[in-house]
């Protein structure tokens, strides 16, 4: 069965920084295009970025651009997404993905003073 | 970026009738390839999002014949023959042909009258 678990979300004050980790397991981790996907309160789905298989491309929406860092350890199974910089605009619940078809349940982010 | 719309935004419906969503996109979501990446998923409350529909009507596994999507180039609908309550959710289309970035719809939420 395949499972994706985040963590690592939590409280960060504006300008702040946090990475958020995905394990996962029940599938060849290294053969999937990973991704994150975020959830303002209340709000619709948002793609925030995506990586290949070994890591060497990667994608990200404009907003998060020069901020934010996804990455992999293939190894581990495990991908990670590290936030600087962190805005108000960024609380979010972010979600990490395995090609659409399966999403963890998600880790809360709440940027504020 | 593809910009994607839907309506309606709020859908009341009866249950053991029929509904249907409709997604538009800016642009023709034809890739290249000749295949069309527009997916549907579905968020229950306090749930992740689940996809039901890849490449315009293809049902993912696990998902109830009663749902069906069809469209192409830039009209896209999602339509459930017979609602019934585990359907009550807010439903998303998203586009996968011109990315970076894949881009969602704001959603339509379906809740019983």
């Amino acid at each position: 069965e395949v499972q994706l678990v985040e963590s690592g979300g939590g409280l960060v004050q504006p300008g702040g920084s946090l990475r958020l980790s995905c394990a996962a397991s029940g599938f060849t981790f290294s053969s999937y295009w990973m991704s994150w996907v975020r959830q303002a309160p209340g709000k619709g789905l948002e793609w925030v970025a995506n990586i290949k298989q070994d890591g060497s491309e990667k994608y990200y929406v404009d907003s998060v651009k020069g901020r934010f860092t996804i990455s992999r350890d293939n190894a581990k199974n495990s991908l990670y997404l590290q936030m600087n910089s962190l805005r108000a605009e960024d609380t979010a619940v972010y979600y990490c993905a395995r090609d659409s078809t399966h999403w963890g349940q998600g880790t809360l982010v709440t940027v504020s003073s | 970026d593809v910009v994607m719309t839907q309506s309606p935004l709020s859908l009341p419906v009866t249950l053991g009738q029929p509904a249907s969503i409709s997604c538009r996109s800016s642009q023709s979501l034809v890739h290249s390839d000749g295949n069309t990446y527009l997916n549907w998923f579905q968020q229950r409350p306090g749930q992740s999002p689940r996809r039901l529909i890849y490449k315009v009507s293809n049902r993912d596994s696990g998902v109830p014949d009663r749902f069906s999507g069809s469209g192409s180039g830039t009209d896209f609908t999602l339509k459930i023959s017979r609602v019934e309550a585990e359907d009550v959710g807010v439903y998303y289309c998203m586009q996968g042909t011109h990315w970076p970035p894949f881009t969602f719809g704001p959603g339509t939420k379906v809740d019983i009258k």
